[in-house]
C-alpha cells in the first residue's frame, strides 16, 4: 500500500492497561507525526519525529504517553496505565520532510481507542 | 485558546452551487495554511494549501483565499458535488518555527440533491 498504515484500527482496553499503537509511514517519508482526535474536535498534535529523532513531544498529555521510532520508519505510540480520558482516535501522519517546506502531511485512518 | 477557528459546525449547500467554508486564525506567525477533508472512519485527506506569500490558490473545483490582514481564509468549492459531503478541517502551521499543524474543529458540509 502506498499510504500511511495504522494498526490496530480499533482497540478496546480496560482502565489501567497499557496499549501500543503502530504506524507505518509512507516509504521514504522523513517526518512522522502523532495526533489525538477527540469526538467533535480537530486533530491535536502529540509528537513529531524526523527520522529516528523525536524533535517535539510538547503535545503529549502526560508521562504515561511515550512514542518511539527506533529505525526512522515504523513508529509506536504507547500509553501506560490508560485512563478513560485517553479514549480518542489516534492519527499518524507522515511527510517528505519537516524542515520548513511546503509538504502536506498524509494521514493514516487512525486507531480508535476506547477505554472502559 | 483556539488558534484556528471554524465557527460554523455545519453547512448545507445545494448540489451545483458554491460551497464556502470559512476559517479564522489568531497566530500571526502562521505562514502556511491547509484544508483537509475527512470522511467517516477515515483519516483526513489533504485537499489544498496556500502559503502566506499568496492570496489565492486554485486546484480544479477548489480555491483557497487568504486575507492576512484579517487573519481569515476560505475554501470555495464550485460546483458542489454529492461526494463533497464530508468534514473539512482548516489547519495552519508556522514553517519557520516548527512543522506542527494546528487544526480547527472542522465544518461538516452536506451537499443536498
Amino acid at each position: 500500500g502506498a499510504g500511511v498504515s495504522q494498526s490496530p484500527r480499533y482497540k478496546v482496553a480496560k482502565r489501567g492497561q497499557d496499549v501500543a499503537l503502530r504506524c507505518d509511514p509512507i516509504s521514504g517519508h522523513v517526518s512522522l507525526f502523532w495526533y489525538q482526535q477527540a469526538l467533535g474536535q480537530g486533530p491535536e498534535f502529540l509528537t513529531y519525529f524526523q527520522n529516528e529523532a523525536q524533535l517535539d513531544k510538547s503535545g503529549l498529555p502526560s508521562d504515561r504517553f511515550f512514542a518511539e521510532r527506533p529505525e526512522g520508519s515504523v513508529s509506536t505510540l504507547k500509553i501506560q496505565r490508560t485512563q478513560q480520558e485517553d479514549s480518542a482516535v489516534y492519527l499518524c501522519a507522515s511527510s517528505w520532510t519537516g524542515t520548513s517546506s511546503n509538504q502536506p502531511q498524509h494521514f493514516g485512518d487512525g486507531t480508535r481507542l476506547s477505554i472502559l | 485558546d483556539q488558534q484556528v477557528k471554524q465557527n460554523s459546525p455545519s453547512l448545507s449547500v445545494q448540489e451545483g452551487r458554491i460551497s464556502i467554508l470559512n476559517c479564522d486564525y489568531t497566530n500571526s506567525m502562521f505562514d502556511y495554511f491547509l484544508w483537509y477533508k475527512k470522511y467517516p472512519a477515515e483519516g483526513p485527506t489533504f485537499l489544498i494549501s496556500i502559503s502566506s506569500i499568496k492570496d489565492k490558490n486554485e486546484d480544479g473545483r477548489f480555491t483557497v483565499f487568504l486575507n492576512k490582514s484579517a487573519k481569515h481564509l476560505s475554501l470555495h468549492i464550485v460546483p458542489s458535488q454529492p461526494g463533497d459531503s464530508a468534514v473539512y478541517f482548516c489547519a495552519a502551521s508556522a514553517l519557520n518555527r516548527d512543522d506542527k499543524i494546528i487544526f480547527g474543529k472542522g465544518t461538516r458540509l452536506h451537499i443536498l440533491p
